[in-house]
């Protein structure tokens, strides 16, 4: 069936490191891509999303490319902050309208100064 | 704009009880969604609603029911409370079919049930 396999945390990074959280999904059709962050005490926010194969997303420094041959859709950012502490779920949705996001566990980040 | 807002924030239920989970959004989305979020896993869809009047079953229904009679309001119904539905509850909406359109999710609701 449908599911994300994501990176488990917790990740540990200091700040201006490399970041790289992998995703890979087991999905049906031609899925939407997204990874979503909750900062603490928050909800979830829509941090960058792709729709097609070879799509790159990108948003606050953050980037991931659509990748169909390995249908996977890993979280990179170049040089991360302390203000990037937060949970990244990658999820994706079928484009056959059943309105159901399916998303990984979660990969919970700490950046430390 | 608020956004989407949740009441209460925080709930404790003994087992059987009842309560409604209230959700509230001012974007006048028609798409409407609750999901539930248990430790270490990813949210799963409670409900999800595409306009007033319209509601349907998610991936994890049983133990819930929701109503939609207007744009703005999506409530949860727990009618009777069991430990396995304590999780934190959110809900969310969006302009239109989640396969194209962003989702905006409300702080949640933490429910334990004892």
């Amino acid at each position: 069936g449908n599911s994300v396999t994501q990176m488990e945390g917790p990740v540990t990074l200091s700040e201006e490191a490399f970041l790289t959280i992998n995703c890979t999904y087991t999905a049906t059709g031609y899925p939407s891509l997204f990874w979503y962050v909750q900062y603490p005490g928050e909800g979830l926010q829509l941090l960058l999303k792709a729709t097609k194969a070879d799509d790159k997303g990108s948003n606050k420094g953050f980037e991931a490319t659509y990748r169909k041959e390995t249908t996977s859709f890993h979280l990179e950012k170049g040089s991360v902050q302390v203000s990037d502490s937060a949970v990244y779920f990658c999820a994706f949705i079928s484009n056959f309208g059943n309105e159901k996001l399916t998303f990984g566990t979660g990969t919970r980040l700490t950046i430390i100064p | 704009n608020a956004g989407v807002t949740q009441t209460p924030k925080f709930r404790i239920l003994k087992i059987g009880q009842s309560m409604t989970l209230q959700c509230t959004q001012d974007m006048n989305h028609n798409y409407m969604y609750w999901y539930r979020q248990d430790p270490g896993m990813g949210l799963k869809l409670i409900y999800y609603s595409v306009g007033a009047g319209i509601t349907d079953k998610g991936e994890v229904p049983n133990g819930y029911n929701v109503s939609r009679s207007t744009t703005e309001d999506f409530p949860l119904r727990l009618e009777l409370a069991a430990p396995s539905q304590t999780s934190v509850y959110f809900c969310a909406s969006s302009q239109g079919t989640a396969t194209i359109n962003e989702q905006f999710f409300g702080p949640g609701t933490r429910l334990t049930v004892l």
